[in-house]
């Protein structure tokens, strides 16, 4: 079970940036998929949530980032994206990928976690 | 939104010495929590689900207790390769997922 985020980087204030999660070892189509974030020296915040096919496909944001950022997944590939649009300096942070985990329910922790990405939005 | 408040901000212990983290939840999350480790530079890793239940591959040493609003993680004696942050992590009320702003287990 593996999850590879790639897409990372140095950006101007007001640009977008797109990263991607690419999943495997696992049934990608029927998971969950979320990204956090960290900014420097700081806890853990959640992004986005994007919910499986089978439950709609349907997407959770943020408050900070609803509006600027979109999940979205692409089960034929096994990838999940967030596409950062309108990046603000504090949207500075690694970026992490993972996968929401439940029992019969759907009240979801996390596990695993990628190795996550960094942006940095500075001018 | 469910605040999560961790205690202490950082543990000093020397190792081989038990460690006793705390998680108190603004409201009540029945048992729905978890407790993640990051070591520096490194991703999160869970190591407790469901407020009790050790995630694969986490050893014993690790054990978490608690219900409602308040929550522990017992590490019964410290290995060099725990000194880490931890955090909690709620999941009863999405979104969002809050968490606590972690506890530091330093080298006493």
């Amino acid at each position: 079970v593996q999850l590879v985020e790639s897409g990372g980087g140095l950006v101007q204030p007001g640009r977008s940036l797109r990263l991607s999660c690419t999943a495997s070892g696992f049934n990608f189509g029927a998971s969950a998929m979320t990204w956090f974030r960290q900014a420097p020296g700081k806890g853990l915040e959640w992004v986005g949530f994007i919910r499986p096919k089978g439950y709609g496909g349907t997407t959770e944001h943020a408050a900070s980032v609803k509006g600027r950022f979109t999940i979205s997944r692409d089960d034929s590939n096994s990838v999940a994206y967030l596409q950062m649009n309108s990046l603000k300096t504090e949207d500075t942070a690694v970026y992490y990928c993972t996968r929401g985990q439940a029992e019969t329910t759907t009240l979801y922790w996390f596990d695993p976690w990628g190795q996550g990405t960094l942006v940095t939005v500075s001018s | 939104e469910i605040v999560m408040t961790q205690s202490p901000a950082t543990l000093s212990v020397s190792p081989g010495e038990r460690a006793t983290l705390s998680c108190r939840a603004s409201q009540s999350v029945g048992s729905n929590l978890a407790w993640y480790q990051q070591k520096p530079g490194q991703a999160p890793r869970l190591l407790i689900y469901g407020a009790s239940t050790r995630a694969t591959g986490i050893p014993a040493r690790f054990s978490g207790s608690g219900s409602g609003t308040e929550f522990t993680l017992t590490i019964s004696s410290l290995q060099s390769e725990d000194f880490a942050v931890y955090y909690c992590q709620q999941y009863n009320y999405w979104p969002p997922w809050t968490f606590g702003q972690g506890t530091k287990v330093e080298i006493k």
